[in-house]
């Protein structure tokens, strides 16, 4: 089956780091940009990062910019987001997709920043 | 950052309307927009990129056309499956960005 699965999410204090992962599996994950999309309560889709095939190019939103890191290993199907110095508005369901125009979704991850 | 703008933001229609919901964009990004459907709880699902490209596996119901700044997904003979939220995504230049959403709500 194609599909991608996010992991990692969880509760964590302001100004703590959390790491989230997702692998993909049933399509060849080395030849597809990757990118993170997030989704606060209540609130509309947002594009966080993305990560060229080769992990070299990497992009961010502003608002993530030096606290999120993206990286992927294509050896182990897999893509991660390093997110440090986190803040209370980046509670969000953290969504795995591929593509530089996403084509497939992950079910999301919930990260919860809150005291 | 490229802002884009769907209309409306909600609409109500019946089982078996035809829908129409455009996206504009502050300045040009050529044909790089792609829409999505997003139900409560789920994984948004990729239904055309590319402007009017169907993805892999999405009823013919859906179609999108626009070039430049303006864009349009319609959506044929509405059933009960389609009631959910629209963003359009232009993928275009960095950063990448979403519209609001369009909540699209059985009459």
């Amino acid at each position: 089956e194609v599909q991608v699965v996010e992991s990692g999410g969880g509760l964590v204090p302001p100004g703590g780091s959390l790491r989230l992962s997702c692998e993909g599996s049933g399509f060849t994950f080395g030849l597809f940009w990757m990118t993170w999309v997030r989704q606060a309560p209540g609130k509309g889709l947002e594009w966080v990062a993305n990560i060229k095939h080769d992990g070299i190019e990497k992009n961010y939103v502003d608002s993530v910019k030096g606290r999120f890191t993206i990286s992927r290993d294509n050896a182990k199907n897999s893509l991660s987001l390093q997110m440090n110095s986190l803040r209370v508005d980046d509670t969000a369901v953290y969504y795995c997709t591929r593509g530089a125009a996403p084509s497939l979704w992950g079910q999301g991850t919930l990260v919860t920043v809150s005291s | 950052d490229i802002q884009m703008t769907q209309s409306p933001s909600s609409l109500s229609a019946s089982v078996g309307d035809r829908v129409t919901i455009t996206c504009r964009a502050s300045q040009g990004i050529s044909n790089s927009l792609a829409w999505f459907q997003h139900k409560p709880g789920k994984a948004p699902e990729s239904l055309i990129y590319g402007a009017s490209n169907l993805q892999i596996g999405v009823p013919s119901k859906f179609s999108g056309s626009g070039s430049g700044t303006y864009f349009t997904l319609t959506i044929t003979s509405l059933q009960p499956e389609d009631f959910a939220t629209y963003y359009c995504h232009q993928y275009n230049s960095y950063p990448y960005t979403f519209g609001q959403g369009t909540k699209l709500e059985i009459k």
